[in-house]
C-alpha cells in the first residue's frame, strides 16, 4: 500500500506566479489535510477536505489560497500570485476516517524567488 | 482553543544517554488524541504513536516510551539508549475526535552525538 504521495517535491516560483501542489492520499483514505511548515516552525493546519467537500478551512489565508479534492484525482492546493512569505514546506496528510491517525506525505518545498 | 507546548527547543545528548522530550497541552475537550511524530533531516514526517484521552496507560515500543498524565496535561516521550539515527525534530500534536485537524507544537530538535 503506497503512502501519501505529493508532487512536486520541490517547486520554485517567482513572485506573482501560481503554485499548484498535488496530494494523492493513501488507498482507501477519503480525508485529506493540508499543513504548512514555515522555516524553523511547527506545522500549522490549513484545510481539511473530503471528496468534493471542504470540511474546515479555518487555517487558510483569506486571499490567494484555495484547495480542492475532486471526485477523481488528487487534492490540489493552489496559491495564486505567490509572495516570498509563501516559501515553506507544505505537507498533506490523509486518513480513512476523521478520527483516525493522519499519515503524512513527504511534503512539497516551495521557494519563491 | 487547543495548544501544544514543547518547551525544549533543542536538546543535545551523547549516544547511549536517555533523553526525555516534554509535551504539555491545553484543551477544554474531554475527548481528544495525542500524537508524536518524528521529522528526520530528510524532511518527511514519521508517525510514532497515537494515544486517546481515555487511555492513560504508558506505552513502550523498543527504545521508545511514552508517559501520558492527564493530571498535568503532559505526554512526554523518552528515548532510552539514544542513537545517532534518533537525531531529528520531534513534534507533539493534539486533535479533537470530531474535528479532524491537528494542532502541533513547535518541535524539539534532538541531536545525538557519537
Amino acid at each position: 500500500n503506497a503512502g501519501v504521495m505529493q508532487n512536486p517535491r520541490h517547486l520554485v516560483r517567482r513572485r506573482g506566479q501560481e503554485a499548484r501542489l498535488r496530494c494523492s492520499p493513501m488507498k482507501g483514505h477519503s480525508h485529506v489535510y493540508w499543513y504548512r511548515q514555515l522555516p524553523e516552525e511547527g506545522l500549522k493546519f490549513m484545510v481539511y477536505l473530503q471528496k468534493e467537500n471542504i470540511i474546515d478551512e479555518s487555517g487558510m489565508p483569506k486571499e490567494r489560497f484555495s484547495a480542492e479534492f475532486p471526485k477523481e484525482g488528487p487534492s490540489i492546493l493552489r496559491i495564486q500570485q505567490v509572495v516570498r512569505g509563501d516559501s515553506a514546506a507544505y505537507f498533506c496528510a490523509s486518513s480513512p476516517k476523521q478520527t483516525d491517525t493522519q499519515y503524512f506525505g513527504p511534503g512539497t518545498r516551495l521557494t519563491v524567488l | 482553543a487547543q495548544k501544544v507546548t514543547q518547551a525544549q527547543t533543542e536538546i543535545s545528548v551523547v549516544e547511549k544517554e536517555d533523553v526525555t522530550l516534554d509535551c504539555v497541552y491545553e484543551t477544554r475537550d474531554t475527548t481528544y488524541y495525542l500524537f508524536w511524530y518524528k521529522q528526520p533531516p530528510s524532511g518527511e514526517l514519521v508517525f510514532l504513536i497515537r494515544r486517546n484521552s481515555f487511555d492513560e496507560q504508558n506505552e513502550i515500543s523498543g527504545r521508545y516510551s511514552w508517559n501520558f498524565q492527564k493530571s498535568t496535561s503532559s505526554f512526554n516521550f523518552t528515548i532510552t539508549a539514544s542513537q545517532v539515527v534518533d537525531s531529528a525534530v520531534y513534534f507533539c500534536a493534539l486533535s479533537y475526535t470530531n474535528a479532524g485537524k491537528s494542532t502541533f507544537g513547535d518541535g524539539t530538535t534532538l541531536t545525538v552525538k557519537p
